[in-house]
């Protein structure tokens, strides 16, 4: 079954790490995939997709993901974590067969920044 | 400004009452989307409309129903048939087409019944 996973519930990061939230998933066939985030009580804000090409994908707010094919993953990385990133992240899959835009999404895992 | 705005942000109803959730977009996207987001669930996908006058059911349709007359807008219906309906609404569109499009979302409405 296609799926998407979102290992870890919650990450916690001091001001200025690195951090990283993981995705992972399970599709035949190459999949297109988004990150989006959401603070409190707002609607889902799109940061990056990856269609094919450079594995490295850059998007908005200084965050990046790298897709890797062989381990069906497609982290959310940023060099330098801020307090500002605290919110709710959802990696989402999208299934290249028809023309139908649909959407997996996994569970969310929720970034929490120190400072 | 172009987006989307989903009417009421709260809404409080009673067990048995059907409600409808408001949402219009000005982004000139043929589809709109509608899911439902529970804690711990991530989004799941209640309906879908490519098109005017169009719509196809989605993972968790049962005791929703929608209507799309309009490009701009896409009501969805929480029936008293919805047995836990307690939930925040997202409602989402994109352009369709050949390109992988990402999905525009609105604010949400958060539907409490009693």
């Amino acid at each position: 079954a296609q799926s998407v996973a979102q290992p870890e519930d919650q990450v916690n990061v001091a001001e200025g790490n690195p951090l990283t939230v993981k995705c992972t998933y399970s599709v035949s066939g190459n999949p297109y995939l988004f990150w989006y985030v959401q603070y409190p009580n707002r609607g889902l804000q799109f940061l990056l997709k990856y269609i094919t090409g450079d594995n490295l994908v850059k998007g908005s707010y200084g965050f990046e993901a790298e897709f890797n094919k062989s381990q069906t993953s497609f982290h959310l990385k940023k060099p330098s974590a801020l307090v500002s990133d605290s919110a709710l992240y959802f990696c989402a899959v999208r299934f290249p067969s028809g023309g139908y835009n649909k959407l997996i999404f996994g569970a969310g895992t929720r970034l929490a920044v120190h400072p | 400004d172009g987006g989307i705005t989903q009417s009421p942000k709260y809404l409080f109803r009673k067990e048995g009452q059907n409600v409808t959730l408001s949402c219009e977009q000005n982004l000139n996207h043929d589809a709109m989307y509608w899911y439902r987001q529970d804690p711990g669930q991530g989004l799941r996908l209640i309906y879908y409309s490519q098109i005017v006058n169009d719509f196809q059911k989605g993972d968790i349709a049962e005791g929703y129903s929608v209507s799309r007359e309009k490009k701009e807008s896409f009501p969805l219906t929480v029936t008293s048939a919805q047995k836990n309906p307690t939930a925040f609404y997202l409602c989402a569109s994109s352009p369709t087409g050949t390109g992988v499009y990402e999905q525009y979302f609105g604010p949400g409405t958060r539907l409490t019944v009693t």
